[in-house]
């Protein structure tokens, strides 16, 4: 069963364009969703995340949306660029903050000039 | 250096054999974490610990081992009984306070 459900599993864009990652979740024991950003051959690196009790974060480029009625949280790059061009890796995980993250499946992000 | 290493890179195992793959970090995080990443499954949890001499079966653990004698090291056995080892192994660590998880760069590991 898969808690973390993540769409789309591919998606391309236009430099400058506005890219929309979605995911949603079942668990409303978790507290905590971040977004994680992988380059070919190298680990995952965090991007961004946000807890339940705020709607909206934004840092630089990237911004996460959180809907918690309907559990589910999204991330949009503002005027991508083919630098953007990696996976991108939705997650969410319960307290405390040494328990597993639980993954999407990954998006695969290709950002054209 | 701060971080948290992986060795090796690469890794080649051969059918019927065990291979171990190292996971050491130097960030004092309590808990460890090993996840499995094929194509188009996202990240795995295999087995993951919060304090040192003890550890936790996640999704996918048949076939693997683990052992943490010490806060630093949480190394992942693929053993014979895992019969798709092929796929990139990923350590991760996490500190109780904190909530950002840190990933090694990860190893690659291939049934030749």
């Amino acid at each position: 069963q898969q808690q973390v459900k993540q769409s789309p599993q591919s998606l391309i864009v236009q430099k400058g364009g506005i890219p929309i990652i979605n995911c949603a979740y079942e668990n409303t024991a978790f507290d905590y969703f971040p977004w994680y950003q992988q380059f070919p051959g190298k680990g995952p690196a965090l991007l961004i995340a946000i807890r339940p009790d705020v709607s909206e974060k934004k840092e630089g480029r990237f911004t996460i949306s959180f809907n918690k009625s309907a559990k589910q949280f999204s991330l949009h790059i503002m005027d991508s660029q083919p630098g953007d061009s990696a996976t991108y890796f939705c997650a969410a995980s319960r307290a405390p903050g040494n328990t597993p993250l639980v993954f999407g499946k990954g998006t695969r992000l290709s950002v054209i000039a | 250096d701060g971080g948290i290493t992986q060795s090796p890179k690469y890794l080649f195992r051969k059918e019927g054999q065990n291979v171990t793959l190292s996971c050491e970090q130097n960030l004092n995080h309590d808990a460890m974490y090993w996840y499995r990443q094929d194509p188009g499954q996202g990240l795995r949890l295999i087995y993951y610990s919060q304090i040192v001499n003890d550890f936790q079966k996640g999704d996918i653990a048949e076939g693997y081992s683990v052992s943490r004698e010490k806060k630093e090291s949480f190394p992942l056995t693929v053993t014979s009984a895992q019969k798709n080892p092929t796929a990139f192994y990923l350590c991760a660590t996490r500190d109780r306070a904190l909530t950002e998880a840190f990933f090694g760069q990860g190893t690659r590991l291939t049934v030749v």
